[in-house]
């Protein structure tokens, strides 16, 4: 069955950092792309950005280029998201998801959401 | 960036209605559209990929439609479990972008 699994709500400081996680299972992590979105409050979905474990290529949506770095560790099939310094506009629920690209381009699986609150 | 004008931005339905979901994008991206279904608390579910394609395991009430620039999500007789949140998403272009949300309430 595949799965992917996030790591857990964090609450944290405007200018702390933070790297939030996606483990995947039950399917051959280096060959599919994951994608992170995200939802704030109230708010509907936005892509981020994506990454292909086998290599790490990584691309960015203009928007997010700069603000995050996404990442990924092959040998434990683990996708990160990361900020260097939270802002209270950073607050949202983000996502992981898989991608498939057999017709068109779709997220076939998503992570169950971490929630991500930046308050002073 | 292609912009996903999606409408109704909500409604209210009874339990058997047909419901439709409608997504206009800014420029012509033949099938490239998918639909997704979210709840609070839940992850994302994916209902149709390539305007008209059920993803396996999604049940044969919902549908899709479309090509160009005008699609459809049709939920042909309303469940309770259907009540929730629904997405258009296009990946014709290189920068992927999702509508503004349809929430799908009870009546």
């Amino acid at each position: 069955e595949v799965q992917l699994v996030q790591s857990g709500a964090e609450v944290k400081k405007p200018g702390e950092s933070l790297k939030i996680s996606c483990k995947g299972s039950g399917y051959t992590f280096n060959n599919y792309w994951v994608a992170w979105v995200r939802q704030m409050p109230g708010k509907g979905l936005e892509w981020m950005g994506i990454i292909y474990p086998a290599d790490s290529d990584t691309r960015y949506s203009p928007s997010f280029q700069g603000q995050v770095t996404i990442s990924a560790d092959k040998s434990i099939t683990t996708a990160y998201l990361q900020w260097r310094s939270l802002k209270p506009s950073d607050t949202a629920i983000y996502y992981c998801a898989r991608l498939e690209d057999i017709v068109g381009a779709y997220f076939d699986y998503w992570g169950q959401g971490t929630l991500v609150t930046v308050s002073s | 960036d292609i912009q996903m004008t999606q409408s109704p931005s909500s409604l209210s339905a009874s339990v058997g209605d047909r419901v439709t979901i409608t997504c206009r994008t800014s420029q012509r991206i033949t099938t490239y559209v998918n639909w997704y279904q979210l709840k609070p608390g839940k992850a994302p579910k994916l209902l149709i990929y390539a305007a008209s394609n059920l993803q396996p395991g999604v049940p044969s009430r919902f549908s899709g439609r479309g090509s160009g620039t005008d699609f459809t999500l049709t939920i042909s007789s309303l469940q309770p479990e259907d009540f929730a949140t629904y997405y258009c998403q296009q990946t014709y272009s290189t920068l992927w972008t999702f509508g503004h949300g349809t929430k799908v309430e009870i009546k």
